[in-house]
């Protein structure tokens, strides 16, 4: 089975400061991992993806997501937080053996960056 | 190019009542989902499709039905609406369905059931 977990429900930080979202993940064999962010009132929007290679992977808006597969981590972070970033953020996976399993999704982070 | 449409956007249902959830793309993606949000659930699948006339159950299933005659459209069908089904609905699609494919989702489709 297939499953995410993010355990924080909400992160605070401060505009400028450096900003980390947790993920962990559970797969059998090697996995896909996403990370999208959900603005209010609006559908979620792509933010990146690991799929093989680098475990550092940069995606939109200065986000990135280091890749560890020994502490089966996917965090997502970005070295300057901005007031804008502020939404919910949602980590998802699905294992490469999968077959026409759908990605699974965590329960999802709200950021809140303070000016 | 309008992406992944999703109609109505609000709606208001009494307990039993019936309706369709309308999800359009017009990106000829393959593969289309549905999710409900819900506060401190995350995203739950109800129902995907991988293809026009293949469609399978996800997560929570229960109370609503789906078809996929075409691959533009992917209606969510609730059979007798329940207070449960009070949710945000969201409509999804990808080109590359199932692997490194990321997902196109619509604007969602906020529903009350009294």
């Amino acid at each position: 089975a297939q499953s995410v977990a993010q355990p924080e429900d909400q992160v605070n930080v401060a505009e400028g400061n450096p900003l980390t979202v947790k993920c962990t993940y559970s797969v059998s064999g090697n996995p896909y991992l996403f990370w999208y962010v959900q603005y209010p009132n609006r559908g979620l929007q792509f933010l990146l993806k690991y799929i093989t290679g680098d475990n550092l992977v940069k995606g939109s808006y200065g986000f990135e997501a280091e890749f560890n597969k020994s502490q089966t981590s996917f965090h997502l972070k970005k070295p300057s937080a901005l007031v804008s970033d502020s939404a919910l953020y949602f980590c998802a996976v699905r294992g490469w053996d999968s077959g026409n399993t759908p990605l699974v999704f965590g329960k999802g982070t709200r950021l809140s960056v303070i000016a | 190019n309008a992406g992944v449409t999703q109609t109505p956007k609000f709606q208001v249902l009494k307990t039993g009542q019936s309706m369709t959830l309308q999800c359009a793309q017009d990106m000829n993606h393959e593969y289309m989902s549905w999710y409900r949000q819900d506060p401190g659930m995350g995203l739950r699948l109800i129902h995907y499709s991988v293809g026009a006339g293949i469609t399978d159950q996800g997560e929570v299933p229960n109370g609503y039905n789906v078809s996929r005659s075409t691959t533009e459209d992917f209606p969510l069908r609730l059979l007798s609406a329940a207070p449960s089904q009070t949710s945000v609905y969201f409509c999804a699609s990808s080109y590359r369905p199932l692997d490194t494919g990321e997902l196109f989702f619509g604007e969602g489709s906020r529903l009350t059931v009294l």
